[in-house]
């Protein structure tokens, strides 16, 4: 079945430093790609989505690829924030569009 | 608008026991769908509920159940509680359940079975 890998965390950088987690998948078809955000405490929020192999999905300085070639769409921020210490998932609407998830990467900015 | 709201936001249950939780979608929302978030099997899909009927199923034993009502309000029950049933309970609502709508999560019932 569908499968969404991403890259373990937890991540700790430092403020201003460059972001990339990494995300992968199987899939049969053409799945429209998520990145949702949680920060502690809270439900999970819509960070990005791309639909279609070459999109860019972006919003609040994150930016993400669908990479049908690599299948891969691998989350990146040029200057990181303490704010944006949360854990990210992944995750890709399959053929009955549900939502399957990757695991989760815990994130850490330190100032 | 409001958002998604889920009651109660904290909830602690004996073994054994049956528990109800409570979603109210956004307005206008008539696609309501059930997670589960544990720290060992991650997020994981319950069901999906579109115009009061299921639509979908995930991979849950049947002790896991829902419903939809008429207003799209849904509720989904836990019986016989087992401590493995501790989790973190989202639900998401979104305009309709296919193509790419975005789901709008709630904060969750964070349920508690000792």
């Amino acid at each position: 079945g569908d499968s969404v890998t991403q890259m373990e965390g937890p991540v700790t950088l430092s403020e201003e430093a460059f972001l990339t987690i990494n995300c992968t998948y199987t899939a049969t078809g053409y799945p429209s790609l998520f990145w949702y955000v949680q920060y502690p405490g809270e439900g999970l929020q819509l960070l990005l989505k791309a639909t279609k192999a070459d999109d860019k999905g972006s919003n609040k300085g994150f930016e993400a690829t669908y990479r049908k070639e690599t299948t891969s769409f691998h989350l990146e921020k040029g200057s990181v924030q303490v704010s944006d210490s949360a854990v990210y998932f992944c995750a890709l609407k399959d053929s009955n569009y549900q939502l399957i998830w990757g695991a989760g990467t815990k994130l850490i900015i330190k100032p | 608008k409001a958002g998604v709201t889920q009651t109660p936001r904290y909830l602690i249950k004996t073994r054994g026991q049956q528990v109800t939780l409570s979603c109210s979608p956004i307005s206008g929302h008539r696609s309501v769908s059930w997670y589960q978030q544990t720290p060992g099997q991650g997020l994981q899909f319950l069901f999906e509920y579109f115009s009061e009927t299921q639509r979908n199923k995930g991979n849950f034993p049947g002790r896991f159940s829902g419903r939809q009502f008429s207003n799209s309000r849904s509720e989904m029950n836990v019986s016989t509680l087992e401590l493995g049933d501790s989790a973190l309970y989202l639900c998401a609502s979104s305009l309709e359940g296919t193509g790419v709508y975005e789901q709008y999560f709630g904060p969750g019932t964070r349920l508690t079975v000792t």
